[in-house]
């Protein structure tokens, strides 16, 4: 079946810029997560939801930085106000539970100049 | 605060042989410990995933085991092939009421011909 896809793959805007980021999880699946992943580095929690319910949002850097998941399926990332330090790679995934193994989309690579 | 660590950053081994990964965690609370592949400029593919009650999860020429008590993780590679050549990293799915994944930076693994 379809994995989760994100869009848009890459994504490049200039500084003050708002951009968001869109998640379509497996079908199925009603946990959805955030992560940040720089360069070397492991993927960075942002956020989660179980259903359409928003559980944890301490991962995300400050208030420009939101998310939502309203129909309890597409997720979107929604940063205002784009600064050069938010550019990284942004990765979704989703899960069957919230202790099932988490299956990771391709990511969107975000460039702001 | 869930830590993870990964031992050592970089492998370099001959076609054929045997690996040990490792991985270490902080807070032995965890709901699960999971594996996964990164490939260069690549996503996330899971490996295995060990539930905080299993000692053990076997794929193929993949044996991964789990000692909460002690906070460590394995990661076995059997016979060894140029094409396991990647990064592999593990993450620690946080328990109480935390299920988002810490992940550690990686061992990036080479396999030679």
């Amino acid at each position: 079946g379809a994995g989760v896809s994100q869009s848009p793959r890459y994504k490049v805007t200039k500084r003050g810029q708002d951009v968001a980021l869109r998640c379509d999880p497996i079908s199925g699946h009603v946990s959805l997560y955030w992560y940040r992943q720089a360069l070397g580095q492991g993927p960075e929690f942002l956020t989660y939801f179980n259903y359409e319910a928003q559980q944890d949002k301490s991962g995300l850097p400050n208030d420009r930085f939101s998310a939502e998941r309203p129909e309890g399926s597409i997720s979107t990332l929604t940063i205002q106000r784009t600064e050069q330090r938010d550019s990284a790679m942004y990765r979704c995934a989703s899960s069957p539970n919230l202790i099932d193994t988490q299956y990771f989309g391709p990511g969107t690579r975000l460039t702001v100049l | 605060k869930q830590e993870v660590t990964q031992i050592p950053a970089a492998l370099s081994v001959p076609e054929g042989e045997n690996l040990v990964l490792n991985c270490s965690f902080t807070d032995s609370a965890i709901y699960n410990l999971q594996w996964f592949r990164q490939d260069p400029g690549k996503g996330l593919t899971s490996l295995l995933l060990i539930q905080s009650s299993q000692r053990e999860q076997t794929s193929g020429r993949l044996n991964a085991s789990l000692d909460k008590s002690s906070g460590r993780s394995t990661l076995y590679i059997a016979a060894s092939q140029p094409g396991d050549s990647a990064t592999y990293l593990c993450a620690a799915n946080s328990g109480g009421s935390n299920y988002k994944l810490t992940f550690g930076k990686g061992t990036l693994l080479t396999v030679n011909p």
